[in-house]
């Protein structure tokens, strides 16, 4: 039953690796984010997507690759972890000119 | 209790008492505003939104108010429980898709 869905909630890594998290939502939205929230809780986006297609690319570095299968499906790909990754990501999704409707975050943890 | 000035980044209110949060905005182009509420280990819930052709929205317990000419965005929380102890988020939309957060204020209600 849940709206938006992501996974893993968890994820401890080494510096150097490459990781993904996935993103689901059921509620039929045509628009996924990917949000970034830093230690003191500021909130940055960083993608967005619209029916398969990127809609925003915010300044991110190109280590960070999202991939949107279907309309439902948003997933973030993150190559050569550095430890300054190390945050919680947020998906989100939306109909157009609505509210966001955010899952429960992945903490990620670079060591 | 009330954050006064622009932001304050922690609001600490009596139980029972009203509470007011304040949030300016950047974007005069924005026509979208949504307070959205996170607790810990949580996503951000959505609590109310307003647009630009309004400028008082009232919700169970909770009013939010639009000035646009001072862009200033405020949130009261009427008779403040515990339950209500959460970082609270302002959030401006505009033409772009892009929903943009500002810094979150931490309410912390005493029993």
């Amino acid at each position: 039953d849940t709206a938006v869905s992501q996974t893993p909630k968890y994820l401890v890594t080494q510096m150097g690796n490459d990781k993904s998290i996935k993103c689901e939502q059921n509620l039929g939205h045509d628009t996924m984010y990917w949000y970034k929230q830093d230690s003191k809780k500021f909130l940055k986006i960083m993608f967005s997507y619209n029916n398969k297609e990127l809609i925003i690319n915010e300044t991110v570095p190109n280590r960070f690759s999202p991939k949107s299968p279907d309309k439902a499906h948003l997933n973030l790909h993150i190559n050569s972890l550095e430890l300054g990754d190390s945050a919680v990501y947020f998906c989100a999704s939306s109909r157009d000119t609505g509210e966001l409707f955010f899952g429960e975050g992945s903490r990620l943890t670079v060591l | 209790g009330e954050s006064v000035g622009l932001h304050l980044p922690t609001l600490s209110v009596q139980e029972g008492d009203n509470s007011i949060i304040n949030c300016a905005y950047s974007n005069s182009a924005s026509d979208y505003f949504i307070w959205y509420k996170q607790e810990s280990g949580k996503g951000p819930q959505f609590i109310i939104d307003i647009r630009s052709n309004m400028d008082k929205r009232q919700g169970q317990r909770v009013t939010v108010l639009l000035n646009k000419t001072v862009k200033h965005l405020s949130l009261q929380i009427a008779a403040t429980q515990p339950g209500d102890s959460a970082v609270y988020f302002c959030a401006e939309k505009g033409p772009s898709p892009k929903l943009s957060f500002g810094a979150g204020t931490t309410v912390t209600v005493r029993a």
